[in-house]
């Protein structure tokens, strides 16, 4: 199994382009999140999805859209991105009850 | 709305000594928590959790936690620190049935 993944690992921006990270997972997980890690806040959920087709806001959902549309991937979108939105990305899956399996992480930079 | 507060941003140990993190929650219900480890430049990985059941939680890497309702505490613990455990450490909390909420995270440096 690959767990998690996620695509791409590094991204350069300018502010006002658009980008969306790929995250997929093959352990059949109904749960999926988003989050940003920035340093000294933890990690801060974006969007999460409780199954195919359904998105849910999170604590920082501003400026990001997120889709399910196959079980095992979850697609986050920056439309028009802005320096506060560097980070770096993480995605992660769970089934009920379990703990959250996390990606490998995309770091985005925008200028 | 449940939360974790993690008690020091930076540990720095001594190998072969004893590595304690700690983390607070604050919550009315009985609460799922969760450690995680982070290496650098690398995802986060599981080191355990407590659902329910016995308080003394065993995780990988010879780590364990132990929660204490009294305190509202569930610190992390490990008696031999390893260069290897260089890392972020993160304690969480389940808040409904699937989101996490995380503390600010401790790192550890480990002194040869």
């Amino acid at each position: 199994n690959a767990g998690v993944t996620q695509t791409p690992k590094f991204r350069v921006l300018k502010t006002g382009q658009s980008m969306t990270l790929l995250c997929a997972q093959d352990m059949n997980h109904e749960y999926m999140y988003w989050y940003r890690q920035d340093p000294g806040m933890g990690l801060r959920l974006i969007h999460y999805s409780v199954g195919e087709g359904t998105t849910a806001k999170g604590e920082v959902p501003d400026g990001y859209n997120v889709s399910r549309l196959k079980k095992q991937n979850f697609l986050l979108g920056l439309e028009s991105a802005a320096p506060s939105q560097t980070s770096v990305y993480f995605c992660a899956s769970s089934k009920q009850g379990s703990g959250q399996y996390f990606g490998p992480g995309t770091r985005l930079l925008v200028l | 709305a449940q939360s974790v507060t993690q008690l020091g941003s930076h540990v720095s140990v001594s190998e072969g000594a004893l590595v304690l993190l700690r983390c607070n929650y604050s919550s009315s219900v009985p609460p799922y928590l969760f450690w995680y480890v982070q290496y650098p430049n690398q995802g986060l990985q599981l080191l355990l959790k407590y659902t329910t059941g016995a308080t003394l939680v065993k995780g990988i890497n010879g780590f364990e936690a132990e929660f204490k309702k009294s305190e509202t505490s569930f610190h992390l613990t490990k008696p031999s620190a390893h260069m290897s455990d260089a890392a972020e450490y993160f304690c969480a909390s389940r808040e409904g049935v699937y989101k996490l909420s995380f503390g600010a995270g401790t790192t550890v440096t480990v002194r040869a």
